[in-house]
């Protein structure tokens, strides 16, 4: 059974720094490309980054790129978005979520029940 | 980027009737390497992660009722819900994986008549 699990959301001030983890069980990790997915409240579904099985293919959404870090831990199972800088505009339940493919440009299959992010002052 | 466009917001259907929902993309997302369209569906109930349906535009995922089907090529795509159940009610978002930024549609709010 996939199960995708994130933690490390809370209420932080504007300008300071957060990092995320999605713990990933049930399928084999290092063969899949994972993304991050944020939904701010009452909003849509916005795509902020996706990283390959294997590293070699980062993309990130412009609004993020330069401030957010995704990465990951193959041998702990582990999915990160380091997120710096952070802007009221952030504010977001972020999904971590598993694609259907080891490569990024893949549709994604499963996702976890998403960690909350606040930033206000 | 490519901007998918959803038609209508919101809809409501009565229970047992088709259920239509619309997705326009500013660009082509067929792959003419693949022949593939990076077209999906998504299903989202409150208080709920996104559910996946549909992938490659036509392609159920597994699990999925076969009452879900997706259709279409290229910029125009279609989700239908041919016999509309209760548990159905929710919003629906297109996504397009063929190139970054992926980008969602605006979603669309499915409703019992």
């Amino acid at each position: 059974q996939v199960q995708l699990v994130e933690s490390g959301g809370g209420v932080v001030q504007p300008g300071t720094s957060l990092r995320l983890s999605c713990a990933a069980s049930g399928f084999a990790f290092s063969t899949y490309a994972m993304h991050w997915v944020r939904q701010a409240p009452g909003k849509g579904l916005e795509w902020v980054a996706v990283m390959s099985h294997d590293e070699t293919n980062i993309y990130y959404r412009d609004s993020v790129k330069g401030r957010f870090t995704i990465s990951r831990d193959n041998s702990k199972n582990t999915l990160y978005l380091q997120m710096s800088s952070l802007r009221p505009e952030d504010t977001a339940v972020y999904y971590c979520a598993k694609a259907g493919c080891s490569f990024s440009t893949c549709y994604t299959n499963w996702w976890g029940q998403g960690t909350l992010v606040t930033v206000s002052s | 980027d490519i901007v998918m466009t959803q038609s209508p917001d919101s809809l409501a259907v009565s229970l047992g009737e088709r259920a239509t929902i619309n997705c326009k993309s500013s660009q082509s997302v067929l792959s003419s390497s693949s022949n593939k369209n990076y077209l999906a569906w998504y299903q989202q109930k409150p208080g709920q992660p996104p559910k996946l349906l549909i992938y490659w535009a036509s392609t159920r995922e597994f699990g999925v009722p076969d009452r879900f089907s997706g259709s279409g090529s290229a910029t125009d795509f279609t989700l239908t819900i041919s016999s509309l159940q209760a548990e159905d009610v929710a919003v629906y978002y297109c996504h397009q994986y063929y190139s970054s930024p992926y980008t969602f549609g605006q979603g669309t709010k499915l409703e019992i008549q």
